[in-house]
């Protein structure tokens, strides 16, 4: 079966730091990756997607970057963080598009 | 531009009440739609979703929602909700081929 990690579950970075979060999936291939924020009230911002190995697209724009390196593995990273960083994202996967997607448990960020 | 939008940030209600929560979306053609829910410390998980056929969709827990095409909706409904129901319940919709948006999600808190 499927499975989806995210680490770390939380994280407090400070100000102007750099960030990396980590996003694999197991037991499938060339599967559609996917970085969300959810903020409280405001629901899940789509932050990037990948449809395979090296191929990110960007929903909008802002301090954070988004790498695939391996077939199942997304990186979202920055290189300096903001406050407005701050907030809890998850990574999904899906088999193709729009299709179910499936969600990892999620990295709380806080930016202090 | 494609959009979710759903009609309550926050309901309130009593077990063995009846639940609906309203979702509409903004295109044509052929749609995707889903329905979502986030139990308090757990992942997002899959509801129901309706890709195409008989416009009522049955999920997990009791749930079920109404495809109307000619509303642009796609509502939840629950008859008689149980205080596990507590949770935010997200919608979300894509035309073949795009992205699937989320709405803004709605918390729904069941008093015992």
């Amino acid at each position: 079966s499927q499975t989806i990690h995210q680490w770390p579950a939380t994280l407090v970075q400070p100000v102007g730091s750099p960030l990396s979060l980590e996003c694999t999936v197991e037991g499938t291939s060339n599967p559609n990756l996917y970085w969300y924020r959810q903020a409280a009230g405001r629901g899940l911002q789509l932050l990037f997607y990948s449809v395979g190995i090296g191929q990110i697209s960007s929903e909008v724009p802002q301090n954070l970057s988004a790498s695939r390196p391996q077939d199942r593995q997304f990186i979202l990273s920055s290189k300096k963080l903001l406050l407005s960083d701050s907030g809890f994202y998850l990574c999904a996967w899906s088999n193709r598009s729009p299709d179910t997607q499936y969600f990892g448990p999620g990295t709380r960020l806080t930016v202090l | 531009a494609q959009s979710v939008s759903q009609h309550n940030h926050h309901v309130i209600l009593s077990e063995a009440a009846s639940l609906e929560l309203g979702c509409n979306y903004s295109y044509g053609g052929t749609v995707n739609l889903f329905w979502y829910v986030q139990y308090p410390g757990q992942h997002l998980q899959l509801l129901l979703k309706y890709f195409s056929g008989d416009p009522l969709v049955k999920g997990i827990k009791g749930f079920e929602a109404e495809f109307i095409k000619s509303k642009f909706s796609f509502n939840l409904r629950k008859p008689s909700v149980q205080w596990s129901d507590t949770a935010e319940y997200f919608c979300a919709g894509g035309a073949a081929g795009n992205k699937l948006t989320f709405g803004g999600g709605t918390r729904v808190l069941v008093k015992p």
